[in-house]
């Protein structure tokens, strides 16, 4: 059974660029997390979608978007880029609410 | 508040040593727990899971970990730490009817030979 996958791995911005990451659940899974992971910060929730769409959101601000497909893939939009949003992208899937999540590697995005 | 306490940012233990972990919580419920561990620049991986029943969980690679209500602890421990537990261990806590889940500040564990 393959795993969460994300991509890209890594990604390099400018500030003030927008990116868009990509997660694709377990198969059957159709509830999709995203977190933020930075040293000082941790690991941050950011939101979850489940069958398309957003069911709990994290306290971030707006340029933080995300949307969900009908296949339970996902996407998230990070727009106006800035220095800070350099981090680890997280994301996660589930059977549904309450259920173990599965991590997928991440995405390394950094902001120059 | 809710929130997720790990007291241990690093913890160095010997090759063959016992290993516990410290995670306490805070809700206004008890919340569903978990273990998970982190290598450098990967994902996270579970190692075990509460939900309910037997306060003690088994999980993967030895880990086992006790939740105490009582208390608001779920410790997570191993009774032997091979040289590959070197990693970064994060607690988890999720509450009913959520899938918001709130991370401790992760305890990063380095194995001696």
């Amino acid at each position: 059974k393959a795993g969460v996958t994300q991509t890209p791995r890594y990604l390099i911005k400018t500030r003030g660029q927008q990116v868009t990451l990509s997660c694709s659940p377990i198969s059957g899974h159709r509830s999709v997390s995203w977190y933020q992971q930075t040293p000082g910060q941790g690991l941050q929730f950011l939101f979850e979608y489940f069958s398309e769409t957003q069911r709990n959101k994290g306290n971030f601000p707006g340029r933080f978007s995300g949307r969900q497909f009908s296949n339970s893939r996902s996407e998230m939009n990070v727009s106006t880029l800035e220095l800070g949003d350099s981090a680890l992208y997280l994301c996660a899937s589930s059977v549904d609410i309450n259920t173990e999540a599965f991590f997928g590697q991440g995405t390394r995005l950094t902001v120059v | 508040a809710q929130s997720v306490t790990q007291p241990d940012i690093h913890i160095t233990v010997s090759e063959g040593a016992s290993l516990e972990l410290r995670c306490n919580y805070s809700y206004g419920a008890t919340p569903y727990l978990f273990w998970y561990v982190q290598s450098p620049g990967q994902g996270l991986q579970l190692l075990l899971k509460y939900f309910s029943g037997d306060t003690l969980v088994q999980g993967i690679k030895g880990f086992e970990a006790e939740f105490k209500r009582s208390q608001s602890s779920f410790n997570l421990r191993k009774p032997s730490v091979h040289w590959s537990d070197a990693a970064e261990y994060f607690c988890a806590v999720v509450p009913y009817n959520n899938n918001d889940m709130r991370f401790g500040a992760g305890t990063r564990l380095t194995v001696k030979p």
